[in-house]
């Protein structure tokens, strides 16, 4: 059964904290991605890396930086996390184009 | 950028009936796909039907299937004969280069 695993289902962390959220996958895909998603305003993309040690920004990157130094790996780093990073973090990767995505069961993050 | 609108932001469903939840989607790509996820309380995000856009023949998955109208921009999903295990948020999906969301209809189930 393929996976995209989070590391944490929780964390709280205190303002100016570096945060690090860590996804993995098992399926050798080439796409990974990171979203935020907030009651109301549905899924928005973060980030997002089409091959390792690539990186594009998405909708929202501000106030935070990705890293993907091996395919299976992309982590999400809160540079100095602030209140309003509080937020359920989604992870997910893809075969590529038009193929599905697999999440991972997300991080509820919150920041104090 | 694509938009994707889902105007219900709740619906409810009694037991063995038929819901529909409607999304629009607004591209400029002449190639995409389209998706309804399902978020349950678990928060695993799982993948309820795919809809190819070229294709005109509506996707159908056991109890879900979908109404896909290309000219309206128009991709609605109906569950029928609904189950309590169908009560979770769904999230309809763009797909060209990228994929983008709706912000979501949370499905209730009465027993």
């Amino acid at each position: 059964d393929v996976k995209v695993t989070q590391s944490s289902r929780y964390l709280v962390k205190r303002t100016g904290e570096k945060v690090f959220l860590e996804c993995v996958q098992d399926m050798d895909h080439e796409n990974m991605f990171w979203y935020r998603q907030d009651p109301g305003l549905g899924l928005r993309l973060i980030y997002f890396s089409y091959d390792v040690k690539m990186k594009e920004k998405g909708d929202i990157p501000e106030g935070y930086s990705v890293s993907r130094e091996k395919k299976e790996r992309f982590s999400l780093i809160l540079e100095s996390a602030s209140t309003n990073q509080t937020s359920m973090y989604l992870c997910a990767s893809s075969l590529g184009q038009g193929f599905n995505y697999t999440f991972g069961s997300g991080t509820r993050l919150t920041v104090v | 950028a694509q938009t994707v609108t889902q105007s219900q932001p709740e619906m409810s469903v009694q037991e063995a009936e038929t819901v529909t939840l409607s999304c629009t989607y607004d591209t400029s790509e002449s190639d995409y796909y389209l998706f309804w996820y399902k978020q349950p309380p678990s928060r695993q995000m799982i993948l309820v039907i795919r809809q190819e856009a070229y294709k005109q023949q509506n996707a159908t998955e056991n109890r879900f299937s979908v109404n896909f109208q290309k000219a309206a921009k128009s991709f609605s999903l109906k569950i029928s004969d609904s189950q309590l295990g169908d009560a979770a948020m769904y999230f309809c999906a763009s797909a060209g280069n990228q994929f983008y969301f709706g912000t979501g209809t949370s499905l209730t189930v009465i027993p």
